[in-house]
């Protein structure tokens, strides 16, 4: 299937710990983005990569790192997670200057 | 910086066409969007409006532009309970190169039988 797919899809993690969501896809784009869906399910997005070079880096704080092994994978990896970091990540990828993004289904991160 | 606004809530009685609307800060925006969220589910897109278009129609969805005004609006004819979710308006800009999308925070569509 053509898509874009993160795994996990559900990370249930402790304060403190440090963690990975993995984002890959297959459709030759090649641009892809990090979001981050709140509590109030509020959407902003925190990267974009285009040819593994980042492009776009919003006010995210430090102990989250983007990295871009290759132009079909996004990875992102958090350091001392902290509650607030609690909330669903998506990733998602576009052709560049293409009208079309597709979405991954997310990952829910839950820090307790 | 952008800034894309949508009211939080929206409540109709199924049979009844459905209007969200939106407003946007950003007047390079080349393209918007709406998207769907079904609960627990990702984000679907539903449509998308060149910045120089007035109105889209796709089966039951009206998207009208007006970009003097910067509003944009979704409208869902002969709403189904199966249109409950929340609709998100979404801007791109004019930057060309990897942009992203500057979302609104999302109006919860809520069907009264």
């Amino acid at each position: 299937d053509t898509a874009v797919s993160q795994t996990p899809k559900y990370l249930v993690t402790q304060m403190g710990n440090d963690k990975s969501i993995k984002c890959e896809q297959n459709l030759g784009h090649d641009t892809m983005y990090w979001y981050k869906q709140d509590s109030k399910k509020f959407l902003k997005i925190m990267f974009s990569y285009n040819n593994k070079e980042l492009i776009i880096n919003e006010t995210v704080p430090n102990r989250f790192s983007p990295k871009s092994p290759d132009k079909a994978h996004l990875n992102l990896h958090i350091n001392s997670l902290e509650l607030g970091d609690s909330a669903v990540y998506f990733c998602a990828s576009s052709p560049l200057g293409a009208v079309g993004y597709t979405f991954g289904s997310g990952t829910r991160l839950t820090v307790v | 910086g952008e800034d894309v606004e949508q009211s939080l809530f929206l409540s109709v009685r199924e049979g009844d066409s459905s209007v969200i609307n939106c407003t946007y800060t950003d007047s390079s925006s080349t393209y918007l969007y709406w998207y769907k969220q079904e609960p627990g589910a990702g984000l679907q897109l539903l449509t998308y409006i060149f910045s120089n278009m007035d109105m889209k129609q796709d089966q039951r969805l009206t998207v009208l532009l007006n970009k003097k005004d910067k509003h944009l609006s979704l409208r869902i004819a002969d709403t189904q309970t199966g249109d409950s979710a929340i609709y998100f308006c979404a801007e791109r800009g004019s930057g060309g190169g990897a942009d992203g999308l500057t979302f609104g925070k999302g109006t919860h569509l809520i069907i009264q039988p």
